[in-house]
């Protein structure tokens, strides 16, 4: 089973709308969250860490639930430049584990 | 404050060659993180490393691949005899502390650089 799971998409939304995105992980033990998001070919860009009571920066709220071992990303008012993967990242000892990624496309 | 800096960008080998990555952190950050991404995959972890330590070396291969991260000068990842399943994208990260808060492992921000593309033929 892998560490971080989230659905690849794609989420194809108009501009305006709301969409969310969730991912689970497998360990416990995890400490550390955080999504990024990587546009085509490039390198990941820290969007936000994700922390125990949940916190917003902007369009972008991010929630955890440690119950479930869920992290949840929701992005308001949707623009075209929001188009991009999204990564889920979970952090455990030395490491973060990335998701593969879930795919947005903000459409006119 | 320049980023977290790599090059070369692109890197075509032919098998059997040797692949040289390089790394230098953001300014003030010591410490690194190598990752590989293949295509339509998830980053996957590879080699944590502070000046001089390889801390923690469990998501890389065994044989042909290694790193350093030297005193002076940049983090290198070195693949000997490459083969064509090394093709992939290399990036580098950095972050100014491995943990955020002590006695917990609560991981800190990582910065990625722009990544090198290993293409071997």
């Amino acid at each position: 089973r892998k560490e971080v799971e989230q659905d690849p998409g794609p989420f194809n939304v108009p501009e305006g709308a709301t969409v969310a995105f969730n991912c689970t992980y497998s360990n416990s033990a995890s400490q550390s969250f955080f999504w990024y998001r990587q546009d085509c070919r490039k390198e990941p860009k820290l969007l936000m860490s994700v922390y125990s009571s949940g916190n917003e920066d902007g369009r972008f709220t991010a929630q955890l639930n440690r119950a479930s071992q869920y992290i949840s990303l929701l992005i308001r008012d949707s623009k075209l430049s929001d188009s991009a993967t999204y990564l889920c990242v979970g952090g455990t000892g030395n490491q973060f584990y990335f998701g593969t990624g879930t795919s947005l496309t903000v459409i006119p | 404050n320049a980023g977290v800096m790599q090059n070369p960008r692109h890197l075509v080998r032919r098998r059997g060659q040797e692949a040289r990555l390089r790394c230098s952190p953001m300014k003030g950050h010591s410490h690194v993180y190598w990752y590989r991404q293949l295509p339509e995959e998830g980053l996957k972890f590879m080699v944590y490393l502070q000046k001089e330590n390889i801390i923690d070396e469990s998501g890389m291969p065994k044989e042909r691949f290694s790193a350093e991260f030297p005193k002076e000068g940049p983090s290198i990842l070195r693949i000997q005899q490459v083969v064509r399943g090394d093709s992939a994208a290399y990036f580098c990260a950095s972050s100014p502390r491995g943990t955020r808060a002590s006695g917990r492992a609560v991981l800190d921000e990582q910065y990625f650089g722009p990544g090198t593309r290993l293409t071997v033929t």
